[in-house]
């Protein structure tokens, strides 16, 4: 089946160390975005990229970094994870938007904590 | 105006009964309205959707209703069953560039009573 995939499901980090997040998509979709979502609140965009044009939201923490070496994957990187940084990270993708409305296919999360 | 403002909090229904969450929005350039179901631990899935130049969309038992002069959208969930316990998450979507900016409601968690 076609999907968003996201490793690990569970990260523990320690406040300060640099982690990373993956993502990985079957469906061959132009755009992958990161969504931070904290418990009991809607999900917050971080960034997308549409192929590898990068589009950073402009609230986004300079803490917060991604890669896309290629289409398939999607990487978020967290240089150095606050305690306000534990979160559920979602990872969603969509085909080319720009002609008209498309769904976004998320992923099943990762659940970070910061120690 | 990038705000879209969902109503209840949280739902609690019994088992058969309806359940309604209501949105509403400002920006009238929102050309997509979704609506997402979430189960703790998972990422939120499509549940149905919307374009404004319809004013209900049905199925199953998921309709949404679209008053687009009061910009204002709804969920109807009938026969509701206790799996249907999840989060629910309006959301409206504008284009951006090529990607699609969704703009989320702050979610209803609904409790379907056995």
């Amino acid at each position: 089946d076609a999907m968003v995939i996201q490793n690990p499901r569970y990260q523990v980090t320690q406040f300060g160390k640099p982690v990373t997040l993956s993502c990985s998509q079957t469906l061959n979709h132009n755009v992958m975005y990161w969504y931070q979502q904290k418990s009991s609140q809607a999900p917050k965009l971080l960034f997308h990229y549409y192929d590898k044009d990068f589009n950073n939201e402009a609230d986004t923490p300079d803490n917060f970094q991604s890669r896309r070496p290629n289409t398939s994957f999607c990487f978020l990187d967290i240089r150095s994870p606050g305690l306000g940084d534990a979160a559920m990270y979602l990872c969603a993708t969509s085909r080319d938007g720009s002609r008209g409305a498309v769904e976004q296919f998320f992923g099943p999360g990762t659940r970070l904590t910061v120690l | 105006q990038q705000q879209v403002k969902q109503s209840p909090q949280s739902l609690i229904v019994q088992k058969g009964g309806i359940s309604i969450i209501n949105c509403a929005y400002e920006n009238t350039a929102f050309d997509y309205f979704p609506w997402y179901q979430q189960f703790p631990g998972k990422g939120p899935a499509l549940l149905i959707a919307i374009r404004p130049d319809v004013s209900e969309k049905k199925e199953g038992r998921f309709t949404i209703s679209f008053n687009k002069s009061a910009k204002q959208f709804s969920l109807h969930i009938m026969d509701s069953q206790p799996g249907d316990s999840a989060t629910y998450f309006c959301a409206a979507s504008i284009s951006s560039g090529s990607a699609r900016q969704l703009t989320f409601g702050s979610g209803t968690q609904l409790t379907v009573l056995p």
